[in-house]
């Protein structure tokens, strides 16, 4: 399985301002995954992020708010912007193992509190 | 929806006993994998079961699988107190390369 890291690993933000979050790997992986976790909820799938390609978002999420880069094969960040206190969640990436079609680690979040 | 779907949703055990979790789920699959979360945190990754096979174990984990059913059971044996956490299904949708999570059974050994 591959060593998955997030920063940072909490923060508090003011309504109205941006936060990036950095996922890193350990190995190279073609798919990384961001989720969000609101509180108390299951995980939601924000987007899918491949390298070389523009992030594919799913429903309800869009780029303007959450945009993402993946520059290499090891590295992602996904950006929050103009936060509301309804964007407050655990936000996690995860990857695709290479081992096994579909196996997903994740690493360990970042938890957002937007005041 | 295509969810996952954890039952019971909450489940407390005295240590020792065995702990039993079922997932249904409502479309075709490639595999399915169990996942542990404590407190907030990050996801742990338990198990990947494939579509093709019935039954598999980890240590004191056993999972099962009836596709015919679109079902699937997590069984914790022997359980401990760290065992307390939230434990999520997540079946990977055939046709597309993306987990679906349902709202989890949060386990809670007591000593």
């Amino acid at each position: 399985s591959a060593v998955i890291s997030q920063k940072p690993s909490r923060d508090i933000c003011q309504r109205g301002t941006s936060l990036t979050i950095q996922c890193q790997v350990d190995s190279q992986v073609t798919m990384m995954f961001w989720y969000r976790q609101q509180p108390g909820q299951s995980l939601t799938l924000i987007a899918t992020a491949n390298q070389g390609s523009e992030a594919t978002y799913e429903s309800g999420f869009v780029i303007d708010k959450f945009p993402i880069s993946r520059p290499n094969l090891t590295f992602s960040t996904l950006t929050v912007s103009n936060m509301s206190p309804e964007d407050s969640s655990i936000y996690l990436c995860s990857v695709e193992a290479s081992g096994i079609w579909g196996e997903q680690f994740f690493g360990p979040g970042t938890r957002l509190t937007v005041l | 929806s295509q969810q996952g779907e954890e039952d019971p949703q909450a489940l407390s055990i005295q240590e020792g006993e065995n702990a039993t979790m079922n997932c249904s789920y409502k479309t075709s699959i490639n595999n399915l994998q169990w996942y542990r979360q404590n407190s907030g945190r990050g996801l742990v990754h338990l198990i990947l079961i494939r579509s093709n096979e019935r039954e598999k174990h980890s240590g004191r984990l056993r999972v099962t699988l009836d596709t015919s059913k679109k079902s699937s059971s997590l069984l914790i044996t022997a359980s401990r107190a760290a065992d307390t956490a939230s434990y999520f299904c997540a079946p990977l949708i055939q046709g597309a390369q993306k987990l679906v999570f349902g709202q989890g059974t949060r386990l809670t050994i007591n000593p």
